[in-house]
């Protein structure tokens, strides 16, 4: 069983510019959740796919998207980058059919904006 | 999902037990108590979650109070490697086509000293 994948590890991107982030999902897990977790914050939600369609939504402006493929992989894409944007970026994968909704999250990618 | 409450640290001596307090005294009937914990720039970890009555599992036991308002992680001899920050987390069980999120306060910085 392989575990939630992300890449890059590491991300320097400059104000304006867009990034693309990409997440593969646990083995078996069809859901797929993005967080951003700030310098001394926990994670905060962006939202989840599922079924390739996104379910549910953080408070975060529309620059920010999403796309989840047929494999469940997922990726976060992120236009017109601030300085604010600069964060970890978590993608946690779970089963729609596990009630008790365990979430595994990856190693997360690192993106500094300067 | 109702809000909870950590202190910001504490301090565990290496072999002895860590006792995690949270507050969430606004949970309803149908949320559970889940626990992550995430070690320095990883992603969070799943510990355990309960309803009401204690659990306990390879890596720490959940204590919560009779009228649920409060609850205790306990690893029982903490080492290390059990330096992280604990985030104690109330949500209701995942219900197909919800959205399954996880809402995180700033947890609590558990450091175990030698």
């Amino acid at each position: 069983e392989t575990g939630v994948t992300q890449s890059p590890t590491h991300l320097i991107k400059t104000r304006g510019q867009q990034v693309t982030l990409r997440c593969s999902s646990q083995s078996g897990h069809n859901t797929v959740s993005w967080y951003q977790q700030a310098l001394g914050q926990g994670p905060q939600f962006i939202f989840q796919y599922y079924r390739e369609e996104e379910n549910g939504r953080g408070n975060f402006p529309p620059r920010f998207s999403g796309l989840q493929f047929p494999n469940y992989s997922s990726e976060l894409n992120v236009n017109a980058l601030e300085l604010d944007d600069s964060a970890l970026y978590l993608c946690a994968s779970s089963s729609v059919r596990d009630s008790y909704n365990e979430q595994f999250f990856g190693p997360g990618t690192r993106l500094t904006v300067l | 999902d109702a809000k909870t409450t950590q202190p910001p640290s504490m301090d565990c001596a290496e072999g002895r037990a860590a006792n995690l307090p949270c507050n969430h005294s606004t949970i309803s009937g149908n949320e559970y108590v889940y626990w992550y914990r995430q070690i320095h720039s990883q992603g969070p970890q799943y510990i355990i979650h309960g309803l009401k009555n204690n659990e306990t599992n390879e890596m720490a036991s959940l204590i919560i109070t009779e009228d649920r308002k409060s609850s205790t992680l306990i690893l029982p001899h903490a080492t290390l490697r059990d330096t992280a920050v604990y985030y104690c987390i109330v949500r209701s069980l995942y219900l197909g086509g919800a959205t399954n999120k996880l809402i995180f306060g700033t947890g609590t910085l558990l450091a175990v000293q030698p």
